[in-house]
Formats: structure tokens, C-alpha cells, sequence
């Protein structure tokens, strides 16, 4: 059972490129969320979706779009990718919509804009 | 609108030591309460989790937390640190309406030998 996968790893981009950061589950998760983690600011909620075909916005959904079109695979789009974007970024997902059921996390994707 | 402060980014023990990680939430409605830990270059993994029931919350690896509702509190212990629990640790709070879930800031345990 592979659980949440993210990739790529590692990416290095320049100011003003655009990529895809991959996420897939095969637990058929009903929720899925991306994140992103800074130094001292622990992790906070980019997208997130309740089911193929619903997305919306979390707290910080500035320069990202995402789109969930089958249950498994959530992608991130960087649309024009800026210093500020620089992070490590975590998908996760959860079974129930419900608050209670505790999230699957990925091993993340440490992004470097440059 | 929740929030999660956790008090100290960084927290340093001795081994066989207590470990106290403390953490206060804000909601305007009943929280679910969670305690998840990133050891390095991994996600993040669950340590223990506050639905409902028993306020006293055990988890894996000896830790366990208690829901104080009166102090909005949900401070992690374990009481004789290892080496192996140097790792950051995150709080987080979601509302029972929905599975958002807000982190807070991060707390780095550091165990000295």
C-alpha cells in the first residue's frame, strides 16, 4: 500500500517558470489537501478538495491552481513560479470529510525558486 | 476562526527527561485535536488524536496529551524522552464541520544525551 505519493522530490526552478507537483493516494480518500511548509510558520493550507471535480481555496491560494478530475490524483500547478514560492510542499489526505479522521501525509516536494 | 499557538520553537531535553510541548487552541466551536510528528525529510505522522470521550489521549511511542477545555490547552508528554524522539512536532485543530485542519507554528524537540 503505497499511501500518498508525491513527486517530484526536489525541483529547482527559475522566476517565471511554470510545473506541476504530482500527488496521487491509492487509499480512495475522499479529501485531499495541498500544503506548504515555511520555517516557523509550521504548514499552511494552499487547496484542498472534498471529491473529483470539487476544489477550493485554503488560506494561502495565491499563484497555485489545482484540479482534481479522478479521486487518486490531486496536482498543484505553479502558473509563473516566484521566489516567495519557495518551500516544501505536502499533500495530504483523509477518508471523511468529517474533522475528525486524521490526515495521510506524502514525504513532500522541496521546491527552490531562484 | 481557529488558530493553534504552540508555545517554544524549540525545546531542549535531556534523555530520560520529561517532555512537555505546549499548545493552545482557538475555536468558536467543539475542536478535534491533533499532535503529529515530521522527523527529518519525511512527512508528517500521527502521534495522537482528541475527538471525543476521554480528555486524557494516549499515542504511539509513549507520548500521550490531555484536552483542557476550561485552559483551551492540549499540551504533549511523554515522561522519559529517547534519543529517537528528536523530530518537530505540530499541534493542529480542526472544527467538527469540516476537515481543515489549522497547524500551528511548529515545536523542535532536541534530546541531549
Amino acid at each position: 500500500n503505497a499511501g500518498v505519493t508525491q513527486t517530484p522530490k526536489f525541483q529547482v526552478l527559475k522566476t517565471g517558470q511554470s510545473m506541476t507537483l504530482q500527488c496521487a493516494q491509492d487509499m480512495n480518500h475522499e479529501y485531499m489537501s495541498w500544503y506548504r511548509q515555511d520555517p516557523g510558520m509550521g504548514l499552511r493550507l494552499i487547496h484542498y478538495s472534498v471529491g473529483a471535480g470539487i476544489t477550493d481555496q485554503g488560506e494561502v491560494p495565491n499563484g497555485y491552481n489545482v484540479s482534481r478530475s479522478t479521486t487518486e490524483d490531486f496536482p498543484l500547478r505553479l502558473l509563473s513560479a516566484a521566489p516567495s514560492q519557495t518551500s516544501v510542499y505536502f499533500c495530504a489526505s483523509t477518508p471523511f470529510r468529517g474533522g475528525q479522521s486524521p490526515l495521510h501525509f506524502g514525504n513532500g516536494t522541496r521546491l527552490t525558486v531562484t | 476562526a481557529q488558530s493553534v499557538t504552540q508555545l517554544g520553537s524549540h525545546v531542549s531535553v535531556s534523555e530520560g527527561a520529561l517532555v512537555l510541548l505546549r499548545c493552545n487552541y482557538s475555536s468558536s466551536v467543539p475542536p478535534y485535536l491533533f499532535w503529529y510528528v515530521q522527523y527529518p525529510n519525511q512527512g508528517l505522522q500521527l502521534l495522537l488524536k482528541y475527538t471525543t470521550g476521554a480528555t486524557l489521549v494516549k499515542g504511539i511511542n509513549g507520548f500521550e496529551a490531555e484536552f483542557k477545555k476550561s485552559e483551551t490547552s492540549f499540551h504533549l508528554t511523554k515522561p522519559s524522552a529517547h534519543m529517537s524522539d528528536a523530530a518537530e512536532y505540530f499541534c493542529a485543530v480542526s472544527e467538527t464541520s469540516g476537515s481543515r485542519l489549522t497547524f500551528g507554528e511548529g515545536t523542535q524537540l532536541t534530546v541531549n544525551p
